[in-house]
């Protein structure tokens, strides 16, 4: 039973284009919701964090957006760099803190030069 | 400085063997994790710790047990390898309440 969904295994995108990947969750409970990044060989790296209580949370070129009532959110990316290849992870959590995360499949990012 | 080590990287055992995999977080939080991320790549917690309460996923097997010898190290033992035990193994820590941070992972095969 996948509480956390990410439907796309893979996006490719080019360079300095936006790249939106997208996530689905069935828990009601879930209030809290984090994206990580993996690269190859490493352990995942937080990337952005968002509460229920907000719709929108920005950091640099990184949005997430949360839609409750469509129990959706995505991660937009703008601009895009080859950097930001990589496995991106949707989690998520109940009870407002970070804890016990229920993770996604991924989505691999490519970023075309 | 590494935030989050574990070790082995690799480990490489028999069926029926027990092993362990060391973890150490130098980030002064009083929170650990352990995750398993199986070959559909899906990150599943196994444990998570503090001082003060162990949980357990109630889908590990009692094979499978954590050891936190002091605040900054959570161990993780595995008697009786199976091979259904091959996969990545991920430590990581928070504090409180707040981001987890991840490990690099141990490849555990088990032959």
């Amino acid at each position: 039973d996948q509480q956390v969904k990410q439907n796309s295994p893979s996006l490719s995108v080019q360079e300095g284009r936006i790249s939106i990947l997208n996530c689905d969750y069935t828990n009601s409970m879930f209030d809290y919701f984090l994206w990580y990044k993996k690269y190859p060989a490493e352990g995942p790296t937080f990337l952005i964090s968002i509460s229920s209580i907000k719709d929108k949370n920005e950091d640099g070129r990184f949005t997430v957006f949360l839609n409750k009532s469509a129990k959706h959110l995505s991660l937009h990316i703008v601009p895009s760099q080859p950097g930001d290849s990589a496995v991106y992870f949707c989690a998520a959590s109940a009870g407002g803190s970070a804890r016990q995360l229920t993770f996604g499949s991924g989505t691999q990012l490519t970023v075309l030069p | 400085d590494t935030a989050v080590s574990q070790t082995p990287k690799y480990l490489v055992t028999q069926m029926g063997n027990d092993k362990s995999i060391k973890c150490e977080q130098n980030l002064g939080h009083d929170t650990m994790y352990w995750y398993k991320q199986d070959s559909k790549k899906f990150l599943k917690i196994m444990f998570s710790y503090n001082n003060k309460e162990l949980i357990i996923n109630e889908t590990v097997p009692n094979r499978f047990s954590p050891k936190s010898p002091d605040k900054a190290h959570l161990n993780l033992h595995i008697n009786s390898l199976e091979l259904g035990d091959s996969a990545v193994y991920f430590c990581a820590s928070s504090q409180s309440r707040g981001e987890q941070f991840f490990g690099p992972g141990t490849r555990l095969t088990v032959l």
